[in-house]
């Protein structure tokens, strides 16, 4: 079945860059509807980041869009998450997420990575 | 940009008991497709979300049908018929028919 998996860093410097990946298993990324990042802060509920369609389209959440880009690599099967000037707002969980399968011409998120936990720290 | 408001936050519930939670949105959810653009998940401890509705009323793969999903343009319900132990986790309401995508604070089931 359809896999996702983040990678990146666990910590990162105030001011710096979070840069994650979430690599796709056992499915082409080009046949996904669309792709996902949302974020979880410790002890809080989840918080939707953006997401980046099959058509080429991105939409940002609009409290991150200056610092966001969400972007895609078909050679290696994955998508990338980059935010810039980090603060201690941004520790969470990330998780990764993709809408693949759907259902009634209807496209949720059906597969999601196990999530990522970053701290934003000196 | 679209507000979600779940309710309650905290949801005891006896095993075999009904359980309700309601979503508020604070614009219509209705697309000009006629579907109600809210899907549910839940996120169990320590898992990461998984859907259990979307479309307001329409059950994903493989989810228990105890699991039910109603609503109108800006009230919505998830009802689980009879809850069982493993049902305990976050529920949160989505939605998806503007951006910036949003969900509700969530709601904590939990077994009595």
């Amino acid at each position: 079945q359809v896999q996702l998996q983040e990678s990146g860093p666990g910590l990162v410097k105030p001011s710096e860059t979070l840069s994650l990946s979430c690599g796709v298993s056992n499915f082409s990324i080009n046949n996904g509807f669309y792709w996902a990042w949302i974020r979880q802060p410790p002890g809080e509920g989840l918080e939707w980041i953006g997401s980046l369609y099959r058509s080429g389209t991105s939409y940002y959440s609009p409290s991150l869009k200056s610092r966001l880009t969400i972007s895609i690599d078909t050679t290696r099967n994955q998508f990338s998450l980059n935010l810039d000037s980090v603060t201690a707002a941004d520790t969470a969980v990330y998780y990764c997420a993709g809408a693949v399968a759907g259902a009634d011409h209807y496209y949720y998120m059906d597969v999601w990575g196990k999530g990522t936990s970053v701290t934003v720290s000196s | 940009d679209i507000v979600m408001t779940q309710s309650p936050l905290s949801l005891p519930v006896t095993p075999g008991e009904p359980a309700s939670i309601s979503c508020r949105s604070s614009q219509s959810l209705l697309h000009r497709n006629g579907h109600k653009y809210v899907d549910w998940y839940v996120q169990r401890p320590g898992q990461s979300p998984q859907v259990l509705i979307y479309l307001a009323s329409n059950r994903a793969s493989g989810v228990p049908d105890r699991f039910s999903g109603s609503g109108s343009g800006t009230d919505f319900t998830l009802k689980i018929s009879r809850v069982e132990a493993e049902d305990v986790g976050v529920y949160y309401c989505m939605q998806t028919v503007e951006t910036p995508y949003s969900f509700g604070q969530g709601t904590k089931l939990e077994i009595k």
